[in-house]
């Protein structure tokens, strides 16, 4: 099955510095990387996500890039912000390994604490 | 719209009971999730509906788990009879079909704790 690894697990920033979280997943059928943050005593909110056939995707402040060859995928978030402090999970899904895309492989979770 | 519902939000009861979280999907949602998170293992999915139907229940950790969803509305997630390592926050999530990767909606999540 897919196996997600997510880098780092704790992340402090300065506000108004770039946020960079990275992930590596195992299986190259995978095809869709969403990206997901938690905020305390809620569950986890999709905030961006990007598909295979895609090398980056920016919204606003953040942006995803994919690198199907290496199979690794990071985060990027600019101008951090007090508000961005939150726990991000990474995951990957395959479609034809079960669940048409449903099954998501989430990662263990990047801490981000940023500072005033 | 109310999001994903789900309750209780904490429960916090003894080693043996049974232990029922419920959930209510957001409306017009064909796809329902059940999740577990604890700092060991992160987020497993447990199981999953499609139009109330089960599809895969692969990630349930064994036969004192359970989950039925007897309509489009409500789903509920049993623990009977319960163990302190059942202890993590279950999360419902729902979403959409008409896609191949449409977002999961996430509810807050029911705390349990097991004594």
């Amino acid at each position: 099955g897919e196996n997600v690894e997510q880098h780092p697990s704790t992340l402090s920033v300065q506000e108004g510095d770039s946020a960079v979280i990275k992930c590596t997943y195992s299986d190259s059928a995978s095809n869709y990387f969403p990206w997901y943050k938690q905020e305390l005593g809620k569950g986890p909110q999709l905030i961006i996500d990007i598909r295979s056939n895609v090398g980056e995707k920016k919204d606003q402040r953040i942006a995803v890039t994919l690198n199907k060859t290496a199979k690794h995928f990071s985060l990027h978030i600019t101008e951090t912000q007090p508000e961005d402090s939150a726990v991000y999970f990474c995951a990957a899904t395959d479609p034809l390994g079960g669940g048409g895309g449903n099954k998501l492989t989430f990662g263990t979770g990047t801490q981000l604490k940023v500072e005033l | 719209d109310a999001g994903v519902i789900q309750s209780p939000r904490h429960e916090v009861t003894e080693m043996g009971q049974e232990v029922t979280l419920r959930c209510k999907p957001i409306s017009g949602h064909d796809y329902l999730f059940w999740y577990r998170q604890t700092m060991m293992r992160g987020l497993e999915l447990l199981i999953y509906f499609n139009n109330n139907v089960p599809i895969d229940d692969s990630g349930m950790p064994e036969d004192r788990f359970s989950a039925k969803m007897p309509n489009a509305s409500f789903s509920t997630l049993k623990i009977q009879p319960s163990e302190p390592r059942d202890s993590a926050v279950y999360f419902c999530a729902s979403r959409p079909s008409g896609g191949s990767y449409n977002e999961q909606f996430f509810g807050p999540g029911t705390r349990l704790t097991v004594l």
